[in-house]
């Protein structure tokens, strides 16, 4: 069964760039996995930041961006801020009506 | 507004069933597919499943494929999910989502309006 990996953890200086990736445990992620990406902090629902790979989701700042990189889908944040320490969640579409979550990386702005 | 309110969680004992609820608001509910998905306590996100907006396509993470039944009734925009032979690692919040998936010819598979959950603990 195939995994879908992130980082567990990133830390990134405010003001400073952090890139999160995508990742399959078998191939590469590219436009046809749909990537989306979602922010949560604790005890909240999940926000939609990302979607289609590079669409800002309404009401997003344009400091979030997304891309492919290599064989990876990625969540750019450029100038982060300290209200950006959450954690991030990719999701692909695997076919057949499936999609599946990446295990979440939690972001530290210090 | 769009909104969605999940209903139904509770405290279950393992083998039991409970049924979620998902009630919608702000938009057009046949017009659009609907998910769920759930995070355990401390866990990341796990997609459960997903239903067309006429219902009938229907489609399960295999954690929970045969034990788990996702429905629509459009005539009361409400989302629903039958859980049978729950197990103490079905305990967890879920979540409502409104999924995308095609817009004027173009596909996105992704959820764009989120509930804020309803708590399910199988103890």
């Amino acid at each position: 069964q195939t995994v879908v990996t992130q980082e567990p953890s990133f830390s990134v200086s405010p003001g400073g760039t952090v890139t999160l990736t995508c990742g399959l445990s078998s191939g590469s992620v590219s436009t046809s996995y749909y990537p989306s990406w979602y922010q949560q902090t604790p005890g909240q629902a999940p926000r939609t930041l990302i979607y289609s790979t590079n669409i800002r989701s309404s009401g997003v700042p344009d400091r979030f961006s997304g891309s492919i990189l290599g064989n990876k889908a990625a969540l750019i944040i450029t100038g982060a801020q300290a209200d950006d320490e959450s954690d991030y969640y990719c999701l692909l579409f695997m076919g057949s009506g499936i999609s599946v979550f990446g295990g979440g990386t939690k972001v530290t702005v210090l | 507004d769009v909104q969605l309110v999940e209903s139904g969680g509770g405290l279950v004992q393992p083998g039991g069933s409970l049924r979620l609820s998902c009630a919608a608001s702000g938009f057009t509910f046949s017009s659009y597919a609907m998910s769920w998905v759930r995070q355990a306590p401390g866990k990341g996100l796990e997609w459960v499943s997903a239903i067309g907006g006429s219902g009938g396509n229907t489609y399960y993470a295999d954690s929970v494929k045969g034990r788990f039944t996702i429905s629509r009734d459009n005539s009361k925009n409400t989302l629903y999910l039958q859980m049978n032979s729950l197990r103490v690692e079905d305990t967890a919040v879920y979540y409502c989502a409104k999924r995308v998936v095609e817009v004027a010819g173009r596909y996105y598979f992704y959820m764009d309006v989120w509930g804020k959950g309803t708590t399910v603990t199988v103890s």
